[in-house]
């Protein structure tokens, strides 16, 4: 079983520039979530992908969006960058008869300068 | 505002005695209650859940109570090994919002030997 992965591990950016996250959910899951965990909070839930539609989102501007595929892979874009998006970016995915847990990736660690 | 808390940001334990982690919810709405562990540069690992339907759930080591009517759950670690030393973070969700997870702002473990 392939559990779930997250590309780039690191990534700098200058503040007004975009950026894409990218994460390939666990097998058998058709459901990505999105998490942002800045430094010593808990993480904070920025929206979910499920069949290729959003299903949900968090308080974050519009200049956050995201894709999911046929394969229920997923993309994070980010536009405009500022200094409060330096953060960890988590994906999760979830599935199957127990939608309601959710497994993480090891993250995105993105700093914007 | 946070409808998840964990008061305690971090609390030390002497190998093999009980480790007890604390969380409180506001959200009379959440179904699910979920622990994650988290070591830093990592991803949180899924560790425990229980539904608001049970008052107990256990595997192996881990135990979680919850007690509906004060809003709050527990997270009960017997024996503690140091390679439990981590931050715990607490989750909350609901069908309603697609299982989306609202969490807590962690509390650091350390195990001492």
């Amino acid at each position: 079983e392939t559990g779930v992965t997250q590309s780039p591990t690191h990534l700098i950016k200058t503040r007004g520039q975009q950026v894409t996250l990218r994460c390939s959910s666990q097998s058998g899951h058709n459901t990505v979530s999105w998490y942002q965990q800045a430094l010593g909070q808990g993480p904070q839930f920025i929206f979910q992908y499920y069949r290729e539609e959003e299903n949900g989102r968090g308080n974050f501007p519009p200049r956050f969006s995201g894709l999911q595929f046929p394969n229920y892979s997923s993309e994070l874009n980010v536009n405009a960058l500022e200094l409060d998006d330096s953060a960890l970016y988590l994906c999760a995915s979830s599935g199957g008869g127990r939608s309601y847990e959710q497994y993480f990736g090891p993250g995105t660690r993105l700093t914007v300068t | 505002d946070q409808q998840v808390k964990q008061n305690s940001p971090s609390l030390s334990v002497q190998e093999g005695r009980i480790s007890i982690l604390n969380c409180d919810y506001t959200n009379s709405m959440f179904d699910y209650f979920l622990w994650y562990k988290k070591y830093p540069a990592e991803g949180p690992t899924f560790l425990i859940s229980i539904s608001s339907i049970k008052d107990k759930n256990e595997d192996g080591r881990f135990t979680v109570f919850l007690n509906k009517s004060a809003k709050h759950l527990s997270l009960h670690i017997v024996p503690s090994q140091p390679g439990d030393s981590a931050v715990y973070f607490c989750a909350a969700s609901s069908p309603n919002s697609g299982y989306a997870l609202n969490f807590g702002k962690g509390t650091s473990l350390l195990v001492t030997p």
